[in-house]
């Protein structure tokens, strides 16, 4: 069993629809990480939470809203997304948001957006 | 501004084989770390090293070894005996300690012929 657990595994959705991707982590880290991994492109950061305040957001548009209730939960709120962000999104956590810590990855959720 | 380079999009070898995996990274500072993280097909990047820019001795896990020379900015990835288990998305990664972020390269997709 892995230490972080992302749902749903697939989602697809409309560009209209307003859905949730979910991340809970069993490790006891402080840092969680929201990634997209696209086609043909780098693994992209999109958010940073440490001890549930947002320390990084990496220029990502404002339809993507993330959310961390508690050090073990986070979510990523979508709305109105476009085709283009179909993706892989990769949740990860590690135990401190320090330079040159190793994050620990959930499965991902492959999202199709039509 | 860092930089990650993982020339191999992807290779294919027969079972037993060794294959070497290339990564070079470009950064400025001094102070930084590399990763090396794997992906199977089931979509969970895993951890497998890290190396912090001040020690440059490689290292042997099981089948795994990593050269790390700071001379050719590489931080290369060898697989000896490789198994069919190991067909895998591998990214190379770095971290400087300047900022924030972790840039990953492209990745290479490994394929181990049975």
């Amino acid at each position: 069993e892995t230490g972080v657990t992302q749902t749903p595994r697939h989602l697809v959705m409309g560009m209209t629809n307003k859905k949730s991707l979910k991340c809970e982590q069993h490790l006891g880290h402080n840092a969680m990480y929201w990634y997209k991994q696209s086609a043909k492109k780098p693994l992209e950061l999109m958010f940073v939470y440490s001890l549930e305040e947002r320390v990084e957001n990496n220029s990502v548009p404002s339809r993507f809203s993330p959310e961390c209730p508690n050090s073990s939960h986070l979510f990523l709120h979508l709305h109105t997304l476009q085709p283009e962000d179909s993706a892989l999104y990769l949740c990860a956590s590690s135990q401190d948001a320090l330079v040159g810590t190793e994050a620990f990855f959930g499965q991902g959720t492959r999202l199709t957006v039509v | 501004a860092q930089k990650v380079t993982q020339a191999q999009t992807e290779i294919s070898v027969v079972e037993k084989e060794d294959v070497t995996l290339d990564c070079v990274y470009e950064t400025r500072d001094t102070t930084y770390y590399l990763f090396w993280y794997k992906q199977p097909p089931s979509g969970e990047l895993v951890f497998l090293i890290r190396r912090n820019s001040f020690d440059e001795q490689n290292e042997i896990s099981g089948r795994y070894s990593w050269n790390f020379q700071k001379s050719t900015s590489s931080f290369n990835f060898t697989i000896t005996a490789s198994q069919v288990v190991d067909s895998a998305v591998y990214f190379c990664a770095l971290s400087v300690v300047r900022d924030d972020k972790i840039i990953f390269g492209k990745g290479t997709r490994l394929h181990i012929l049975p």
